[in-house]
């Protein structure tokens, strides 16, 4: 089956610093990568939409410029959190759709806790 | 702007009973639907999906879709303890390629 796979799982960082977060598909192209964002008792919220090689979409009251994402390739997907602080502390996840594999072709990786301190 | 709802619960079941959870969609554009299942700190997992009018069941799961009424649920047979967990509710905007999900609902089965 189709494998996302999503580093790190888990990490702290100091306030003010930058995180990168990766989403990488293992065994298939993904055409489009979606990244969201999850408090704690809420539901996922879709922050971004990314089609390879370009420019990602970004949903409304999200910071392009705070939330870098970059998508060169088939396979991997790249969230940066830039400047993070505490109220950036969530839980992070990526979903990749691949080409020619249907409505149920969403592959969910398996999230990364960030936590700023 | 394109919504998702579902009833945050928590919703309690006895063990061995049905598990009845609901969700509503605002657009009617949206033509695929899913279900997921999330356990605490994971990333959530999907059930099932439904995209034509009326039943679709996959062992103890049926997920139903009434597009006329944009209501979908998820009945789950013979409940288990394992299957406590929070079940969100998802519409594929197809305009936008994207998935968007509810608050979820939280389920416990009670032993």
């Amino acid at each position: 089956g189709a494998v996302v796979s999503q580093h790190p799982s888990r990490v702290i960082c100091k306030s003010g610093t930058s995180v990168k977060i990766e989403c990488r598909s293992l065994d298939f192209q993904a055409t489009t990568m979606f990244w969201y964002r999850q408090f704690p008792k809420q539901s996922l919220m879709l922050m971004a939409t990314s089609n390879e090689g370009s420019k990602a979409t970004y949903e409304q009251g999200v910071e392009k410029d705070k939330f870098l994402i970059n998508h060169a390739s088939l396979t991997l997907s790249t969230l940066t959190v830039t400047s993070a602080h505490p109220e950036d502390s969530s839980f992070y996840i990526c979903s990749a759709k691949g080409q020619g594999r249907g409505e149920n072709g969403y592959t969910f990786g398996s999230g990364t806790r960030l936590t700023v301190v | 702007q394109k919504e998702v709802e579902q009833n945050s619960g928590p919703l309690s079941v006895p063990e061995g009973a049905i598990a009845s959870l609901n969700c509503t969609y605002s657009d009617r554009g949206s033509q695929s639907f899913f279900w997921y299942r999330q356990y605490s700190g994971k990333s959530p997992e999907l059930i099932m999906s439904i995209y034509s009018n009326g039943d679709k069941e996959d062992g103890r799961f049926t997920a139903q879709l009434n597009k006329a009424s944009q209501y979908v649920s998820l009945l789950i047979r013979d409940s288990q303890p394992s299957d406590s967990a929070t079940y969100l509710c998802a519409a594929l905007y197809s305009s936008a390629s994207k998935i968007i999900f509810g608050s979820g609902t939280r389920l416990s089965i009670r032993p």
